[in-house]
């Protein structure tokens, strides 16, 4: 079964120190995987997807393959990204996808 | 701009009553779904729908149930809420397949029963 985990429900940092959220999932075959984001009384939106390659907010995430890991990154951190932050797993042709539990993230001035 | 819209931001209802949670969304989307949001548990799926008047069990349906009459409307129905059912309930849809762009949310509706 596809599983997604974050393993921090809360992670706290200063201002322009860098930042990394985990997300490790389980699957053989080749994801598509995604990072949403949800600020302080906004909806859950998309971020970012690792099949666009882009860099969004100054937030990169790279798929790793043989670590089965899709980390978000910034090297610099901003108060504005203080927000709720999910990882999800799909795959080809799926109709759902799974998520992971959240990870707060708490920026730290 | 609004794509997903759920009909109310916040709801009160007494234990037992019948509650009716209501998602529109603009965008033809052929999937929507239904998740509760906890603290700590993240998202958690109660039922999705992949066609008019075609629905699917996620992962915690017990109390729940759901209506599809159109393509742009999914109702979440809590039969007879109980206290264990306050949360916040978010709505989502999709394209078939979930590779191509994701979840669409809306913004959510926090039910408190009391």
């Amino acid at each position: 079964a596809q599983r997604v985990t974050q393993p921090e429900k809360l992670l706290s940092v200063f201002k322009g120190a860098p930042v990394e959220l985990k997300c490790n999932y389980s699957y053989s075959g080749s994801p598509e995987l995604f990072w949403y984001v949800q600020y302080s009384r906004q909806r859950l939106q998309l971020l970012l997807r690792h099949i666009s390659r882009e860099s969004i907010k100054g937030f990169t995430a790279d798929l790793n393959k043989g670590e089965t890991s899709f980390h978000l990154k910034k090297p610099f951190a901003q108060e504005e990204d203080s927000a709720m932050y999910y990882c999800a797993l799909t795959t080809q042709g799926a109709q759902k996808l799974v998520f992971g539990q959240g990870t707060r993230l708490t920026i730290n001035p | 701009d609004v794509k997903v819209t759920q009909s109310s931001r916040y709801l009160v209802k007494r234990t037992g009553e019948k509650v009716f949670l209501e998602c529109v969304q603009d965008m033809d989307h052929e999937n929507m779904f239904w998740y509760r949001q906890d603290p700590g548990l993240g998202l958690r799926l109660i039922y999705f729908s992949y066609d008019v008047k075609m629905k699917e069990k996620g992962d915690i349906p017990e109390g729940y149930s759901v209506s599809r009459e159109k393509k742009e409307r999914f109702s979440l129905i809590l039969e007879s809420a109980s206290t264990n059912q306050t949360s916040m309930y978010l709505c989502a849809s999709s394209l078939t397949d979930a590779t191509r762009g994701g979840y669409t949310f809306g913004s959510g509706t926090r039910l408190t029963v009391v």
